[in-house]
């Protein structure tokens, strides 16, 4: 399977900082990149969709200003949770899309906003 | 609105016991997935089914695709302990995006 980079793993910061994840696809081209956010004990729920140079297209309920995407290359894409609180605590996923017919997921960071 | 619902939510099954996994869909898709999520970490996939009547075996874990009925099954053999995990089924879109099970807390007890 792909190779999918996610950083940090785990990441605590204070409230009201931002903090930037990373991901990289080490193997192949992501022209497409879906970021999710999962609860504890809940399931994986989609953040945004974005395109390799183009702007992020975020779901619905999502803050487009809080949680920043920027997709500059086909390897690397980044989400920025901006003045984190503690409800911004959850664990983020990010998926590259080369446009096979299987999705590839980051390791996954685990955010705690104290 | 597509959703994806998963039954049961939670599974406690004895070793060497078989059972299903079932999940369905609200609308029309082709592409279904699998996946098991161990605490703690990020999603390993299990299983890619593409077509109707697609049916694929790996171990003790089977999964079949009726797109007619909008059913997915996740049959397990003869569990074993290993396979303790949270179980989540995926739809494609046909965007490429998917959307989630409910996910299925498996505990295997000897």
């Amino acid at each position: 399977g792909a190779v999918v980079s996610q950083h940090p793993s785990r990441v605590i910061c204070k409230s009201g900082t931002s903090v930037k994840i990373e991901c990289r696809s080490l193997d192949f081209q992501a022209t497409t990149m879906f970021w999710y956010r999962q609860f504890p004990k809940k399931s994986l729920m989609l953040m945004a969709t974005s395109n390799e140079g183009s702007k992020a297209t975020y779901e619905q309920g999502v803050e487009k200003d809080k949680f920043l995407i920027n997709h500059a290359s086909l390897t690397l894409s980044t989400l920025t949770v901006t003045s984190a609180h503690p409800e911004d605590s959850s664990f983020y996923i990010c998926s590259p899309i080369s446009g096979n017919t299987e999705a590839f997921f980051g390791q996954g960071t685990r955010l705690t906003v104290v | 609105e597509l959703k994806v619902e998963q039954n049961p939510l939670f599974l406690s099954m004895q070793e060497g016991k078989n059972y299903t996994i079932y999940c369905n869909y609200s609308t029309t898709s082709d592409r279904l997935y699998w996946y098991r999520q161990d605490p703690g970490k990020s999603l390993e996939s299990l299983f890619v089914l593409l077509s109707n009547g697609a049916v694929k075996q790996e171990g003790r874990l089977m999964a079949s695709l009726d797109t007619k009925a909008r059913l997915s099954t996740l049959h397990i053999t003869a569990a074993v302990h290993d396979l303790s995990a949270t179980y989540f089924c995926a739809v494609d879109m046909n965007t490429d995006k998917l959307i989630f099970g409910t996910g299925t807390r498996l505990q295997v007890f000897p």
